[in-house]
């Protein structure tokens, strides 16, 4: 049975460090790995999604990584900014029609 | 880009009562939808999901009796919530993809109150 875990569960930094947000997943046998971001009370927005033979997917300041064999996925933000504040969810596609939820780093960047 | 959208945003209804709520993709057509369901500060859980014009896949202990799923078209999926209690109150997600191995586009979610 597929477990995603995020770390941390939550993280509070001051503007402009860059930072990395831990995923991991106990399969490795998947169909792509996405990262989204969710607003209190919102629905998700998508960030990058990173397909099995990839390794890495690149948008603005952000940058997410896929290491299969160890079931990793690290999302890299640069240069953060107060309206990075979010929560970030990694989900994993496990084939067929199912896709598991980690349970979310929730981020605070600090003016 | 794709968007997703969901009806309504927010629903307040007494307990016993149905409610439907609504996901539309806007600008594409779905093949698959899925439905998930949140609560506070947790993160989202798969109900089920549907292929347009067959019964949807329920997940294990999801009631398919209580939460009716309609996936009338490729445009259009439907939850109905029946005969609400308290313990449904939740934020209900649905999210909609064109073709397996693709992103999921998410709708803004439906906060529903059961009094």
């Amino acid at each position: 049975k597929q477990e995603v875990t995020q770390i941390p569960a939550a993280l509070s930094v001051p503007e402009g460090e860059n930072l990395v947000l831990n995923c991991s997943f106990t399969d490795s046998a998947i169909y792509n790995l996405q990262w989204f971001r969710q607003d209190p009370g919102k629905g998700l927005t998508s960030l990058l999604l990173i397909q099995s033979s990839q390794r890495e997917q690149t948008s603005g300041r952000l940058n997410a990584s896929l290491d299969k064999s160890s079931g990793r996925s690290t999302l890299y933000i640069a240069a953060s900014q107060p309206g990075d504040s979010a929560t970030y969810l990694c989900a994993v596609d496990t084939g067929g029609f199912k896709t598991i939820f980690g349970a979310g780093t929730r981020l605070f960047v600090k003016a | 880009g794709a968007v997703v959208s969901q009806h309504p945003s927010w629903v307040i209804c007494k307990s016993g009562t149905s409610v439907k709520i609504e996901c539309r993709s806007l600008d594409f057509q779905a093949t698959t939808m899925f439905w998930y369901r949140q609560f506070p500060k947790q993160s989202l859980m798969l109900m089920a999901t549907s292929n347009e014009g067959s019964k949807a896949t329920y997940e294990q202990g999801v009631e398919k009796d209580k939460f009716l799923i309609n996936h009338a078209s490729l445009t259009l999926s439907t939850l109905t919530v029946t005969s609400a209690h308290p313990e449904d109150s939740s934020f209900y997600i649905c999210s909609a993809r064109i073709r397996q191995g693709e992103t999921q586009y998410f709708g803004p979610g439906t906060r529903l109150l059961v009094l």
